[in-house]
């Protein structure tokens, strides 16, 4: 199996921009896929690829990865992205996934 | 719409079994993959179990693996979970998800509660 790393949590003042970063050797060769949740809800998917956003997601929201380490960014944080960020990808062996331990964001 | 809709769950004593149903709606079915995730009280997300669109493979979390089984059942449009020999560290919310492209669980269940506890 496989892990990865997340910085457990993050602050952000409202309007301003805040990246969350995910580590794993696994993110070298599969996309991080990024998930949302805020408490008492199901995930959502946020980000996806290398910066693919799905219908909804607003722009403010982005993706990058650079070696072992895939990134979501909020540029201009609002209230309402205060929640819980998990990335995912594959574990070693390709047939399973494994997600980070998550990032809880705060925005003040 | 697109949904997923979870049934099943509850208070079980270890060693007992329990069933999870999740039906689909609003997309072909048979055209996607599926998945279990489950998550602890506070705890974060953990895979649980992916079938194929057609149900020809099946992977499991090692944590589950010989004790589980997912399972569908493509004219129902219905994707179970069979839980066999619960252990009070598998109580957790219990969420389907489905298989979107670019291998990303794109549509979520609204989540069941599983408590394995005597």
């Amino acid at each position: 199996s496989s892990e990865l790393t997340q910085d457990p949590a993050v602050s952000v003042a409202l309007g301003q921009t805040v990246r969350i970063t995910c580590q794993g050797d696994t993110l070298r060769s599969y996309y991080a896929s990024w998930y949302q949740q805020k408490p008492g809800q199901a995930p959502l998917l946020v980000i996806y690829g290398k910066n693919d956003r799905p219908s909804g997601i607003p722009d403010r929201f982005s993706g990058s990865s650079s070696g072992d380490t895939s990134s979501l960014t909020i540029t201009g944080a609002q209230a309402e992205d205060e929640a819980d960020y998990y990335c995912k990808t594959r574990d070693s062996s390709g047939n399973h996934y494994v997600f980070g331990p998550g990032t809880k964001v705060t925005v003040l | 719409q697109v949904q997923l809709v979870q049934s099943g769950g509850g208070v079980v004593q270890p060693g007992r079994s329990l069933r999870l149903s999740c039906a689909a709606s609003g997309f072909v079915f048979n055209d996607y993959g599926m998945h279990w995730v489950r998550q602890a009280p506070g705890k974060g997300l953990e895979w649980v179990a992916t079938v194929w669109f057609d149900g020809g493979k099946k992977f499991y979390a090692d944590s589950v693996e010989g004790r589980f089984t997912i399972s569908r059942d493509n004219f129902r449009k219905t994707l179970y979970l069979q839980m066999n020999s619960l252990r009070p560290d598998d109580t957790a919310v219990y969420y389907c998800a489905r298989r979107g492209g670019a291998d990303v669980f794109d549509i979520w269940g609204q989540g069941t509660m599983v408590t394995v506890s005597s």
